[in-house]
C-alpha cells in the first residue's frame, strides 16, 4: 500500500485531456514539493514536473502540475499515442523521514 | 551531457551481499544529492536511499534499513549502494538518480541495473 494514492489507470481519446490525482497527507504533499515522472514501456523514469508545477527543459507545456492542500494533480492536454506510459508522483514524507511514491497510473490513449 | 551508469548487479543467493555503483558524468557530482530507487518486476517505483552532496546525511527506506548502505566518492563521481542480507523481495531493477525526491525531483535517471536474489 503506497503512502501516496493514485488511480490505477486513466484513458482518453487522442487530443483530449487527462488528469491524474495524487493524494497524500500533511506529512508529505501538504508540506513538501511534489514531482511527477513518466515511465514509457521498458525505459527508465523521466522527470516531468518538479516543485509542484515546474517543467524541466524539453518537457512540452502539454504537461502541467498543480498542488492544493494534501493533493497534487498532473494534467496532460492534447493527448498523443506517445503519452501512453506509467506516471508516478513522488515527494518526501517528514514523518517517515523517507521518500515516497504513488502506486503509479497507467495512461491509455483510446 | 549528464549521464549516470549503474553497474554491479547480478544474481545473488538469499543472505548474500552485492555492491552497486553509479558512475556520473557531465555535472559537478559533489554539489548534488543522489538517490537510489528500485522497481520490482511488474511493480511500481520504490524509493530506497538518498545521500546529500557532501555525504553528511544519508536516508534509507525502512524496508532496507540496517541491510543497505548508501555512500559516495566525490573524487570518483561515483555513488554506491552496499546491499547485504539480501532477500527475495529485494529482486528489482535498481536505478540511480540525481537529486532528492523532496527537493527539485530526480533527474536524470540511469538505465537501471538488475539485482536478482534467488537460490
Amino acid at each position: 500500500q503506497s503512502v501516496l494514492t493514485q488511480p490505477p489507470s486513466v484513458s482518453a481519446a487522442p487530443g483530449q485531456k487527462v488528469t491524474i490525482s495524487c493524494s497524500g497527507s500533511s506529512s508529505n504533499i501538504g508540506n513538501r514539493y511534489v514531482s511527477w515522472y513518466q515511465q514509457l514501456p521498458g525505459t527508465a523514469p523521466k522527470l516531468l514536473i518538479y516543485e509542484n508545477n515546474k517543467r524541466p527543459s524539453g518537457i512540452p507545456d502539454r504537461f502541467s502540475g498543480s498542488k492544493s492542500g494534501t493533493s497534487a494533480t498532473l494534467g496532460i492536454t492534447g493527448l498523443q499515442t506517445g503519452d501512453e506510459a506509467d506516471y508516478y508522483c513522488g515527494t518526501w514524507d517528514n514523518s517517515l523521514n523517507a521518500g515516497v511514491f504513488g502506486g503509479g497510473t497507467k495512461v491509455t490513449v483510446l | 551531457e549528464v549521464q549516470l551508469l549503474e553497474s554491479g548487479g547480478g544474481l545473488v543467493q538469499p543472505g548474500g551481499s552485492l555492491r552497486l555503483s553509479c558512475t556520473a558524468s557531465g555535472f559537478t557530482f559533489s554539489t548534488y544529492a543522489m538517490s537510489w530507487v528500485r522497481q520490482a518486476p511488474g511493480e511500481g517505483l520504490e524509493w530506497v536511499s538518498s545521500i546529500t552532496g557532501s555525504a553528511d546525511n544519508t536516508y534509507h527506506a525502512d524496508s532496507v534499513k540496517g541491510r543497505f548502505t548508501i555512500s559516495r566518492d566525490n573524487s570518483k563521481s561515483t555513488l554506491y549502494l552496499q546491499m547485504s542480507s539480501l532477500r527475495a523481495e529485494d529482486t528489482a531493477l535498481y536505478y540511480c538518480a540525481r537529486g532528492g525526491i523532496g527537493l527539485a525531483g530526480l533527474d536524470p535517471w540511469g538505465q537501471g541495473i538488475l539485482v536478482t536474489v534467488s537460490s
